[in-house]
């Protein structure tokens, strides 16, 4: 089945350690997006790429970068990593159609990141 | 973007109809109404999607009144696991400018019991 694929489910690292998570997609679709969401608080949008057109949130911290190497893959880079980093960070995909807009979005279910 | 209000939290049981009413007072003319559903250690879901009037599909149907200022995601006879959190989106799926972006508010804690 065509999905998006977060790896890896859980992630640990230590404060200040750069930590990379990354998510793939069998759909094809050429919009994808990052999501942060803390514990009982809705998903928050850090950035998006509309194919390598990248679109920072202007609330999203530095500390914040993204990679999009090819239409499947994109990477979230947390450079330093805070107490406060610690959430699930979510990886969603949509297909922009020009007239008929952007698709609903593909959720991955997520990569938990706990920071020690 | 739109601002949506929603209950925080609702109670139903199985067998029921559940209606979860969404306000966004400042709905602009292009925005689309999104719902989704979130169950816990899981991505969102897609659910329905609407600009006016009725929609319906396999597991929801989507009620828009005429203002557009508010909708009624509405889920035919729950059961247990329809508990969740659902989340009402408003936005502009056509401008690509704002990349079919989604903001989402607080959304509603939905419990069915047995």
């Amino acid at each position: 089945d065509a999905m998006v694929i977060q790896n890896p489910r859980y992630q640990v690292t230590q404060f200040g350690k750069p930590v990379t998570l990354s998510c793939s997609q069998t759909l094809n679709h050429n919009v994808m997006y990052w999501y942060q969401q803390k514990s009982s608080q809705a998903p928050k949008l850090l950035f998006h790429y509309y194919d390598k057109d990248f679109n920072n949130e202007a609330d999203t911290p530095d500390n914040f970068q993204s990679r999009r190497p090819n239409t499947s893959f994109c990477f979230l880079d947390i450079r330093s990593p805070g107490l406060g980093d610690a959430a699930m960070y979510l990886c969603a995909t949509s297909s922009y159609r020009g007239v008929s807009g952007n698709q609903p979005q593909h959720f991955g279910d997520g990569t938990r990141l706990s920071i020690l | 973007l739109a601002k949506t209000t929603q209950p925080i939290s609702m109670d139903s049981y199985e067998g029921q109809e559940v209606n979860i009413t969404c306000s966004h007072n400042n709905i602009a003319t292009n925005d689309y109404i999104t719902w989704y559903q979130q169950f816990p250690s899981q991505g969102p879901r897609f659910i329905i999607q609407g600009y006016k009037t009725k929609v319906t599909n396999e597991v929801a149907s989507l009620f828009i009144p005429a203002d557009r200022k508010s909708s009624t995601l509405s889920l035919p006879r729950v059961s247990l696991s329809d508990t969740a959190v659902y989340y009402c989106l408003v936005g502009d799926i056509r401008d690509n400018n704002q990349g079919g972006k989604l903001i989402f508010g607080q959304g509603t804690e939905l419990s069915v019991k047995p």
